[in-house]
This record gives structure tokens, C-alpha cells and sequence, in this order.
């Protein structure tokens, strides 16, 4: 079965710095998706970017990038000029694309943003 | 925006209770997942329902039932809680069409069992 480790429960960044959360992932499989969902303290999850294996082109959304390293299986997650607003649960999470009702989620990586 | 709801923010329950755990999604999504969430263990998927009625079984299925009679609902059971089913439980639901979905969750329900 895949696996996705978080190996940083925590982690803290200024604001408007930069921060790099890590993920790695195991599995034997060609054909997948990666996610980084946020979790805010006392809110829903939702999804922060995502990014097909077939795709060399790391995902970008506004300040959130991914550094996918398909050969490594690794999948961080960096955040730049990071807000108050950044501080949260970050959980990167699998899903392959031969049974995609299969997710796999990491331990997550707990976010503080100091002002 | 899709919408995913459960019943209750917070529930406090006794040991042997029956529990019922509410989730309703509003964007006609036809699967819906019951995970737990468990500090230094993430999400860990408990059931999950393709169509109406029905189910199939996740990781940790051991002490929980579902029932799906509504497209647009999915309940979560406890037949007869224990203390080790404390813990947050979040819902999911997304269209089916592929492994690009977005997953939409709901806000959790946490459940003290004493």
C-alpha cells in the first residue's frame, strides 16, 4: 500500500517569509495525483494545489508552488510571503489513479506564521 | 461552492452508545468517505459509498457502519461507542470521474466518548 510521510510536525516561519514543508511518498505505481490540503484551526479542509505525476511542470497557485521530485518521491509544498492567515494544518496526501477512491494522507505538518 | 455539512461541531457521548454522525453534501457529488483524523496519524479512511446504499470498506471499518439512502447523505454509526473512538471525524464527498477530483470536506465533528 502507498505510504506519505510528513517528517516535520511542526513548523514556524515569519510572516512575509518563505517556508518549505516536506513530503514524501511511497508506491510502485506510474500514475497518480498529489495534494496539499490545508486545514485552518477550526475550519474545513480544503484543497491547496494538486499535481498529476505525468506532468514535469511543478503546480503553481498564486504563492503556493510544489517542488515535485518524481524519481526522489518527494512532493514539498513552499510557501512564500506567508500571511496570518497561512497558519494551519498542512497535509499532503496520494491518490492513485488505478483505484482513486484511495487516498493516503500524511500526519500532517502544523503551520505557525509569526507576526 | 460545494457545500459539506455534519450534524454536529462536537459531541460528547458514553461508552456504549449508539452514535449517529451526519453528513449531507449539496453539489450531487455520488461518492461521499468517512475518515478519522488522529494527531500524528493524519486521515485514515473509515468507509466510503459510490451510490446510494452502497458501501465499501476502508482501513478501519472495525466498530462503524454506514448507511447511504440518499444520494446527498451519508451516516456514520457507532453501534456502541468506546473510549478508543474518540477522535475527529471528518466527511468528503467529490464527483467520481477521476483520480483529479477535488475531495470537499466537511468542518469535522469532534466526539468525546467517556
Amino acid at each position: 500500500a502507498q505510504t506519505v510521510t510528513q517528517s516535520q510536525p511542526e513548523m514556524s516561519v515569519q510572516e512575509a517569509e518563505t517556508v518549505t514543508l516536506s513530503c514524501t511518498y511511497d508506491t510502485s505505481e506510474s500514475d497518480y495525483y498529489l495534494f496539499w490540503y490545508k486545514q485552518p484551526p477550526s475550519r474545513q479542509m480544503i484543497l491547496v494545489i494538486r499535481q498529476e505525476a505525468y506532468k514535469q511542470q511543478n503546480a503553481t497557485e498564486n504563492r503556493f508552488s510544489v517542488n515535485f521530485q518524481k524519481a526522489a518521491k518527494s512532493f514539498s509544498l513552499k510557501i512564500s510571503d506567508s500571511q496570518l492567515g497561512d497558519a494551519a494544518m498542512y497535509f499532503c496526501a496520494y491518490r492513485s489513479s488505478y483505484n482513486n477512491n484511495d487516498m493516503r494522507f500524511g500526519a500532517g505538518t502544523r503551520l505557525t506564521v509569526k507576526p | 461552492d460545494v457545500k459539506v455539512t455534519q450534524s454536529s461541531r462536537y459531541l460528547v457521548k458514553r461508552t456504549g452508545e449508539k452514535v449517529f454522525l451526519e453528513c449531507v453534501q449539496d453539489m450531487d457529488h455520488e461518492n461521499m468517505f468517512w475518515y478519522r483524523q488522529d494527531p500524528g496519524l493524519g486521515l485514515r479512511l473509515i468507509y466510503f459509498s459510490y451510490d446510494v446504499k452502497m458501501k465499501e470498506k476502508g482501513d478501519i471499518p472495525e466498530g462503524y457502519s454506514v448507511s447511504r439512502e440518499k444520494k446527498e447523505r451519508f451516516s456514520l454509526i457507532l453501534e456502541s461507542a468506546s473510549t478508543n473512538q474518540t477522535s475527529m471525524y471528518l466527511c468528503a464527498s467529490r464527483l467520481p470521474t477521476g483520480a483529479q477530483e477535488t475531495q470537499y470536506f466537511g468542518p469535522g465533528t469532534r466526539l468525546l466518548v467517556l
